[in-house]
């Protein structure tokens, strides 16, 4: 079936730091796949994708890993900033028929702590 | 430029009511998706439209839920007899279209309680 997951609800971290944050998913015919990060009050914002044919893709302080191996993605933001804490989603494009939509994860809450 | 945009911000009614929810894409975007995201979920797809027809309406709970865009621009989800279980957030977004995978761009959702 289609279902993306993440192994953890929340995260703390210590400002300057590195988080990681990871994801798996099921599907295993997916070949797109996108972080978002949710703040309240805003719909979900575009951070870094990837695609299947790729296992690392680096963006401004973030780095998205892709293991189609275990079904796996992580999210990687160095250098953390108090504007970093959020809800990050992951999510997988799933096309059918030119038809697109995202399945998305629960969710991990990123906190930063001064 | 402008980008996705809702409303209500929020809304309140009470159960069994019925409520209309509105979203403006960005200008020449020809994909419009809707999303529910429930408390500590993410965002569960809904419907998807290309130009004025729903191209994917898989995501739709029940006939209670429909979905319009008359002219290929603004869409409004429509829920009747409303249902505690409804509450949620509820988010827009728009695409450009077109063949592959497109960017989704994400408007800052309408928050419905039902009471």
């Amino acid at each position: 079936g289609e279902s993306v997951g993440l192994h953890l609800p929340t995260l703390s971290v210590q400002e300057g730091d590195n988080s990681i944050i990871n994801c798996a998913y099921s599907n295993s015919a997916s070949d797109y796949f996108i972080w978002y990060k949710k703040e309240s009050g805003k719909g979900p914002q575009f951070i870094i994708d990837i695609r299947s044919n790729m296992d690392k893709r680096q963006g401004q302080r973030v780095t998205v890993l892709l293991n189609k191996t275990v079904k796996h993605l992580s999210l990687q933001i160095a250098a953390t900033q108090p504007g970093d804490s959020a809800v990050y989603f992951c999510a997988e494009n799933i096309l059918i028929q030119g038809a697109q939509k995202l399945v998305f994860g629960q969710g991990t809450r990123l906190t930063i702590n001064p | 430029g402008a980008g996705v945009s809702q409303t209500p911000s929020n809304k309140v009614t009470e159960k069994g009511k019925y409520v209309e929810l509105r979203c403006d894409p960005i200008s020449g975007h020809t994909a419009l998706y809707w999303y529910r995201q429930s408390l500590g979920q993410g965002p569960e797809f809904l419907i998807y439209f290309q130009g004025t027809g729903a191209a994917d309406d898989s995501g739709l709970p029940n006939d209670r839920f429909f979905a319009v865009r008359p002219e290929g621009s603004v869409s409004t989800l429509k829920i009747q007899r409303t249902e505690r279980g409804d509450s949620a957030v509820y988010l827009c977004a728009s695409s450009p279209g077109g063949a592959g995978h497109n960017e989704q761009f994400f408007g800052p959702g309408t928050r419905l309680t039902v009471l």
